[in-house]
């Protein structure tokens, strides 16, 4: 079992471009969380996807955006990239209605520059 | 003020050693307490859930909570260099809400 896979592992990104972050869950789960880590800090919820809509959102601005496919891998798009982006972002899978059991991924640590 | 709060440390401790790692918060509806521990360059891998309040044991880990005083612990027992890492707490109100995390308090285990 491969567990929770993130890809990209790095990227660097300019101020205004958008970037496109992928998540594949761990098997047998069916819903993913994505969370942002700035450095220094506790990971933070962005949103939330089971059956393909967003379930849950916290709070972060709509250049914040997502899908999940019919595989249950999961794709978190941000445009208009602003310096404060710059973070390490997680993708956590798991059962609907087991957060409490998640799995994270390695994450992808994005710098905008 | 935050709903987790959590020393960021860091903390070093001598091989051995029984390290005791703490979180505070304020919301009264968090059910579920959870502790994850973080390598550098790594994502957060669960140690430990525990529900409401009390005691549970894995190994050389025990989690407590206490609800009365909204905080939880977690103890490490003969303490590792290997288990040098952040360690982040994060609680929920139920398995379908999200988790909201510690800042992380970072322990180094000096061998």
């Amino acid at each position: 079992d491969a567990g929770v896979t993130q890809s990209p592992t790095h990227l660097i990104k300019t101020r205004g471009q958008q970037v496109t972050l992928r998540c594949s869950p761990k098997s047998g789960h069916d819903t993913v969380s994505w969370y942002q880590q700035a450095l220094g800090q506790g990971p933070q919820f962005i949103f939330q996807y089971y059956e393909e809509e967003e379930r849950q959102r916290g709070n972060f601005p709509d250049r914040f955006s997502g899908h999940q496919f019919p595989n249950y891998s999961s794709e978190l798009n941000v445009n208009a990239l602003l310096l404060g982006d710059s973070a390490l972002y997680l993708c956590a899978s798991s059962l609907a209605g087991r957060n409490t059991e998640a799995f994270f991924g390695q994450g992808t640590r994005l710098t905008v520059v | 003020q935050k709903e987790v709060e959590q020393d960021p440390g860091p903390l070093s401790v001598p091989e051995g050693a029984i390290v005791s790692l703490n979180c505070t918060y304020s919301n009264s509806a968090f059910q579920y307490f959870m502790w994850y521990r973080q390598y550098s360059r790594k994502g957060p891998e669960l140690l430990m859930y525990t529900y409401s309040s009390g005691n549970k044991e894995d190994g050389r880990f025990t989690a407590q909570v206490d609800k009365s005083s909204k905080y939880i612990s977690l103890f490490i027992r003969d303490s590792q260099p290997s288990d040098s890492a952040t360690y982040l707490c994060a609680m929920t109100r139920s398995g379908n809400t999200p988790l909201v995390f510690g800042k992380g308090t970072r322990l180094s285990v000096i061998a």
